[in-house]
This record gives C-alpha cells, sequence and structure tokens, in this order.
C-alpha cells in the first residue's frame, strides 16, 4: 500500500517568513495529491491540492509542487501569519487505492509574532 | 451547504465496553470514510465505502471493529470491545464519488474516544 512520509514533524518561524513542508510517497501511481490544515481540536480542511498532470499550483500565499520522478512533493507558506500556526498534513491517493488519502503524520507548524 | 455530522462529539468508557458513533455525510456523497486519529498522528484510514457498498477495509480491525452503511447514506462504526489503544479521535469524511476522478474529502468535527 501507498506509504507518505512527512518531514519535519515541527517546524517554527517568524511572521513574515516561509516555510516548507515536503512529503514523499512510494506509490507511483498516486496522482491525487491534497494538503490538509488542521488547528487544535478542530476538523482537518483542505487548503490546496495538486494532481500528477501539473508540477505547480499556487493559491495567494500557498503554493504546492510536485516532482513525480521523485516522488515527492511540498508545501510553501510564503509571508506567513500567527493564524497558520496548525498543523499540516499531506496526502496522497490513487485510482488503485480507491481513492482514500494516505496521510503522513503532520507537521506542527508554529508563527511567532 | 452542510457539513459532515458526527455524533456524539466525545466518549468516555471503560475497557472492554462497546461504543458507536454515527456520521451523516453531506448529501449527494457517495464515498465515505472512517479514519481513526491517535493522537500526534495523521488520519489512519479504517474503512471506506461507495454507497453501501465497502471499497477497502483492509486496515480496520475486524476482530473488534464493525461498520455499516445502510442505504448509502448514514453511517455507524462500533467498536466492540475496546481497548486502551483505541483512545483517538474518529473521523468520517465524505467526498463526491470514487470513480469521476479524485475529489476534495470533507471532515466532520470528529469523536473523541478516550478508554480508561
Amino acid at each position: 500500500g501507498e506509504n507518505v512520509e512527512q518531514h519535519p514533524s515541527t517546524l517554527s518561524v517568524q511572521e513574515g517568513d516561509s516555510a516548507v513542508i515536503k512529503c514523499t510517497y512510494s506509490d507511483s501511481a498516486s496522482n491525487y495529491f491534497p494538503w490538509y490544515k488542521q488547528e487544535l481540536g478542530k476538523r482537518p480542511q483542505l487548503i490546496i491540492d495538486i494532481r500528477s498532470n501539473v508540477g505547480e499550483k499556487k493559491d495567494q500565499r500557498i503554493a504546492v509542487t510536485l516532482n513525480k520522478t521523485a516522488k515527492h512533493f511540498s508545501l510553501h507558506i510564503t509571508e506567513t501569519q500567527p493564524e497558520d500556526s496548525a498543523v499540516y498534513f499531506c496526502a496522497a491517493s490513487s485510482q488503485d487505492s480507491g481513492y482514500a488519502l494516505n496521510f503522513g503524520k503532520g507537521t506542527s507548524l508554529l508563527v511567532t509574532p | 451547504e452542510a457539513g459532515v455530522a458526527q455524533s456524539p462529539r466525545y466518549k468516555i468508557i471503560e475497557k472492554r465496553q462497546s461504543v458507536a458513533f454515527w456520521c451523516n455525510p453531506i448529501s449527494g456523497h457517495a464515498t465515505l470514510y472512517w479514519y481513526q486519529q491517535i493522537l500526534g498522528q495523521g488520519p489512519k484510514l479504517l474503512i471506506q465505502f461507495q454507497n453501501n457498498g465497502v471499497v477497502d477495509d483492509s486496515q480496520l480491525p475486524k476482530d473488534r471493529f464493525s461498520a455499516e452503511r445502510l442505504k448509502g447514506v448514514d453511517s455507524t462504526l462500533k467498536i466492540q470491545p475496546a481497548k486502551l489503544e483505541d483512545s483517538a479521535v474518529y473521523l468520517c469524511a465524505s467526498s463526491q464519488g470514487q470513480f469521476i476522478m479524485n475529489t476534495e474529502a470533507f471532515f466532520g468535527q470528529g469523536t473523541r474516544l478516550t478508554v480508561v
């Protein structure tokens, strides 16, 4: 089955700096890679996703890049703000897995003012 | 639109007792997932339904966990008997469909289970 590794497990940045979270996946058939943000005690919510037919996607301060050859994808947050503090999860899915999401272990991001 | 509804929000039980969780997905969503999220970890898939059929239950501990989705809408997840290591948040999620490309999975608030 799919195995998703996520690094780092914790990340602390100063407000205004950039944050990068990296994930690798094992199943070459995976073709959908969403990123979820989970604030303390709340549900995971999708913040951005990318499909295997594109290499990069941006949405305001958030971007995701995908390297299919190396089987890794990354989340980039620019101009970080304190409200970006949360746990971020990457995930991968494929038709073979019935499109069920396989999650990484999460990155706890702390943005200090 | 209404989100994924789950109940109860919190549950505390003693080990060896039984417990059931309920999920009502977003209207029209054919696919329903149950995930287990242990503190400090990512969600782990327990079972996936497409309408009222099981697509994947390979990671469901079938000796103690069971799930059903009658009529392809609401779903219940049951644990009997519970163990201490079952303490976790149980998240239900739904998405539009399985065979029409990957679509966003919407999560419920979850049920926090504590087994003592």
